[in-house]
């Protein structure tokens, strides 16, 4: 059965240092998504993509993230300058067009930022 | 904004108890998901509902769109049940991102 796969499943960096997060979603899905866990916390919602751009966002989504379709299977989320606060489970999903609300999840990555 | 209620948020049960989680949520939705997420922490949909009930096994779920209310039931529960389940609900936009609860912390012992 086809899933969403995300590399790394753990990261350690430095305040500071820029991340980038990658998911390979499931072949024939075109709406792709982002969601975060602090730990302790609700999962949250951070950026959908679609037809190459972003198709909504949340305000935790600031200037510090960007996505990414570089090629035609990975969707990458980066973190430009980390902060102490960006550590969490962060979670690829992806979706089929005309589908969107059966979301299938990757397992996601761990990211502690020291 | 939807704003989504998960009850109890932690629940311990004796093997072969029923269960029942609870979950409301403050605006009308095109549907819900019911999620179990497991010690570690990936994510897996047991439910989409857009109404009416279904069941999966030991797992039914329940929607009332009308008092924005839905019930994930376990019956005859097993401690491999054991997990947090979370329900997430299905936004308005064209994303149709999702917005989630906080978890029910179920435990389940033998």
């Amino acid at each position: 059965e086809p899933e969403v796969t995300q590399t790394p499943s753990h990261q350690v960096t430095q305040m500071g240092q820029e991340v980038i997060l990658r998911c390979v979603p499931i072949s024939n899905h075109l709406y792709f998504y982002w969601y975060r866990q602090i730990l302790g916390q609700k999962v949250e919602f951070l950026v959908s993509f679609y037809n190459n751009e972003i198709s909504e966002k949340s305000e935790i989504f600031d200037d510090q993230f960007s996505v990414e379709r570089p090629d035609g299977s990975n969707f990458t989320l980066k973190i430009r300058s980390t902060k102490l606060e960006d550590s969490a489970m962060y979670f690829c999903a992806s979706a089929v067009a005309g589908a969107q609300e059966t979301q299938y999840f990757g397992p996601g990555t761990r990211l502690l930022v020291l | 904004k939807n704003e989504v209620e998960q009850s109890p948020q932690n629940l311990t049960a004796q093997e072969g108890e029923f269960i029942t989680i609870n979950c409301s949520y403050s605006v009308g939705i095109s549907a819900l998901h019911w999620l179990q997420q497991h010690p570690g922490g990936g994510i897996v949909s047991l439910f989409m509902l857009s109404s009416g009930k279904k069941k999966h096994g030991r797992l039914i779920a329940t929607i009332n769109i009308q008092e924005k209310h839905s019930s994930l039931h376990i019956t005859a529960s097993h401690p491999r049940d054991s997990a947090v389940y979370i329900c997430a609900v299905v936004s308005s936009g064209s994303a149709r991102q999702l917005t989630f609860g906080s978890g029910t912390q179920l435990t389940v012992l033998p």
